[in-house]
């Protein structure tokens, strides 16, 4: 089966760097994702990791470590609007994409 | 360009009504797929499609068909309706399965009574 694990809930300051830990247990697995949900919206693409290491975009960066099953996303110089639920998904060799249950963080001021 | 349009928005249902949500994307996406989010339970991948005419369960298909008879859509259809089937149903789609950004549609709300 699939399933991937991550933290429930995660609360940071303002300005603060803040990590979402994601580890998976997938057959066949492609690459991991993640994706951002506000309250009552739809969830948005962040990143996608095939390879092993870090990719950037712009505050939010995301890892994957093939090895250890585990990927992080990043958060830098967190704002108010990144409060939401961020999700990671599996992309595996059957072509589904399966997600976590989603970390939900709240930022501070 | 619209994206990813779900209807209805909002549905109510009695217990044992059939209904089809629809879903349709105007990108020329080869992947779409059916998910439903409940509380604390993320996104659950119910049917999927990698293309026209081919379909594939997910994680919890039981109550549900789909079918892709044309690019453009991938309609869900609840055949008898259920209390558990209260959800928000969310539709996506991406160019290929292998480019993982999904687009999702804004969701339909549905409460079975």
């Amino acid at each position: 089966g699939q399933s991937l694990e991550q933290p429930s809930e995660v609360t940071a300051v303002e300005g603060a760097i803040v990590q979402i830990n994601c580890t998976y247990q997938t057959s066949g697995f492609y690459g991991l994702s993640w994706y951002q949900q506000h309250d009552g919206g739809a969830p948005t693409f962040l990143s996608y990791n095939a390879l092993d290491g870090l990719e950037e975009t712009g505050r939010f960066s995301s890892f994957l470590s093939r090895s250890d099953s585990y990927g992080y996303l990043l958060l830098q110089e967190l704002q108010m609007k990144d409060s939401a639920s961020y999700f990671c998904a599996a992309l595996h060799s059957g072509y589904a994409l399966n997600f976590g249950k989603g970390t939900s963080l709240l930022v501070t001021p | 360009n619209a994206g990813v349009t779900q209807t209805p928005k909002f549905q109510v249902l009695k217990t044992g009504q059939s209904m089809t949500l629809q879903c349709a994307q105007d990108m020329n996406h080869e992947y779409m797929s059916w998910y439903r989010q409940d509380p604390g339970m993320g996104l659950r991948l119910i049917h999927y499609s990698v293309g026209a005419g081919i379909t594939d369960q997910g994680e919890v298909p039981n109550g549900y068909n789909v079918s892709r008879s044309t690019t453009e859509d991938f309609p869900l259809r609840l055949l008898s309706a259920a209390p558990s089937q209260t959800s928000v149903y969310f539709c996506a789609s991406s160019y290929r399965i292998e480019n993982t950004e999904a687009f999702f549609g804004q969701g339909t709300r549905l409460t079975v009574v």
